[in-house]
């Protein structure tokens, strides 16, 4: 079975800019968080979806921002990028047995941004 | 929120060493996972162990949920275990759930 994947890799930007990562979860797993990883900040949960809706959101300003398609694919857009928006984000995909327990979380290899 | 810590914040070890990593954790959790970041950033899957004893080769964890603490044991430590390990828990709410990590332990095996 395939793992997470996320695309692209890695991404460099320019400040004010906006941009749109991608993450397609294990097949079968209707549950896709996002993560943001900085040396400053450690790993911060961003966002989780489950059947297309977000059900809990993490403290980030309202530039971060996500969805999740029928097929379960997710995406997450920032605008108006800040240098400090610089990190690794990372996504983790779950199956949920009955909706609500979480099973255990597997990760994507996650986008690189850079903002310069 | 609730908090996750781990210890040694940082751990140098001399190949074939044995070692033990530390996490607690401040309030009851429903998951507990393991992880090993690699050089490339990925987090690689270790032990879903909210609770009780898992062995996998030369790594082992262990979770004492109602004392609020998980080790990660690691015996004849190789170079290819150097990288950082993180902690994370998870409390499930209504409002959705998510994993809480530890800052992480960086760990260096050398030759």
């Amino acid at each position: 079975k395939a793992g997470v994947t996320q695309t692209p890799r890695y991404l460099i930007k320019t400040r004010g800019q906006q941009v749109t990562l991608s993450c397609s979860p294990i097949s079968g797993h209707r549950s896709v968080s996002w993560y943001q990883q900085t040396p400053g900040q450690g790993l911060q949960f961003l966002f989780e979806y489950f059947s297309e809706t977000q059900r809990n959101k993490g403290n980030f300003p309202g530039r971060f921002s996500g969805r999740q398609f029928s097929n379960s694919r997710s995406e997450m857009n920032v605008s108006t990028l800040e240098l400090g928006d610089s990190a690794l984000y990372l996504c983790a995909s779950s199956f949920h047995r009955d909706g609500t327990v979480m099973g255990e979380q597997f990760f994507g290899p996650g986008t690189r941004l850079t903002v310069l | 929120g609730i908090q996750v810590e781990q210890s040694p914040p940082d751990l140098i070890l001399q190949e074939g060493a044995n070692s033990t990593l530390r996490c607690n954790f401040s309030d009851s959790v429903n998951n507990l996972q393991w992880f090993h970041q690699n050089p490339w950033g990925q987090l690689i899957n270790l032990f879903y162990i909210p609770s009780g004893t898992k062995q996998n080769g030369r790594l082992s964890a262990t979770t004492v949920a109602t004392e609020r603490y998980s080790l990660l044991y690691i015996s004849s430590s190789q170079t290819t275990d150097s990288g950082v390990y993180f902690c994370a828990v998870e409390q499930i709410k209504a409002a959705g759930n998510k994993l809480t990590f530890g800052g992480g332990t960086r760990v260096l095996v050398k030759p």
